[in-house]
């Protein structure tokens, strides 16, 4: 079972506020990374990091922003959340290169009203 | 153009039956890894199997096989003996390019919705 870990799981906000959703993982992975999920559709990467102090946008591009300042710890921050930012945001880490799996955890199902 | 194609959005299954999930994929690095990840309409991921682009064999976990076609690029994952608990959404990623120091995330397909029936 993977320990990688995402909070809230479940968030209903209004336009304009500020937002982070939490993602750690006790493995002790360098490599994480957020996909950003819509109903019924593919995942897409939006932020990935090597390891601490490193960050870097996906193929998607996102109004979000990402910061790496543990190992264990990279949230996610939406300055001014937006109704088009409506949608489910997984985190995923992995322990290197190549045939790794990429562990994922439970996911943030974000709404915004 | 997709880089990794699901061709089924739905299937329907009878219990116990065998059931395959097509995938086709694009691209020119020598060395890529493919997965199928299976998500419960609970909504988290859930790692099934992978085959690399340099595995002579492929790959198995318990009931499920990757029918890796490299000439082809497909790689289907095949269920054998489906059961109940199977329904559910399924996913064909590929990774690319981190040999050459890329992101090496998962690009992933559109999904294949399995639903199996009693």
């Amino acid at each position: 079972e993977a320990d990688i870990y995402q909070t809230p799981r479940y968030l209903v906000i209004g336009t304009g506020k500020k937002i982070t959703l939490e993602c750690s993982q006790t493995m002790g992975h360098d490599k994480m990374y957020w996909y950003q999920q819509d109903p019924g559709m593919e995942l897409h990467l939006i932020h990935y990091s090597y390891g601490v102090n490193s960050t870097e946008k996906g193929d998607l591009s996102s109004e979000s922003t990402v910061s790496r300042i543990r190992t264990e710890h990279f949230p996610l921050t939406l300055e001014s959340a937006r109704p088009s930012h409506t949608s489910q945001y997984l985190c995923a880490s992995t322990m290197g290169t190549g045939g790794n799996e990429q562990f994922f955890g439970p996911g943030t199902r974000l709404t915004v009203l | 153009a997709q880089k990794i194609t699901q061709t089924q959005p739905g299937m329907f299954v009878q219990e116990k039956e065998a059931v395959t999930l097509d995938c086709t994929y694009d691209t020119s690095d020598p060395s890529y890894g493919l997965f199928w990840y299976k998500q419960p309409s609970s909504g988290e991921m859930i790692f099934l199997i992978y085959q690399g682009s340099y595995d002579q064999q492929n790959a198995t976990e318990g009931r499920y096989s990757l029918n890796f076609q490299k000439a082809r690029k497909s790689a289907n994952l095949v269920i054998s003996a489906s059961q109940l608990g199977d329904s559910a959404m399924y996913f064909c990623a590929m990774r690319e390019g981190w040999v050459g120091g890329g992101a090496d995330g998962l690009t992933f397909g559109k999904g294949t919705h399995l639903i199996i029936q009693p």
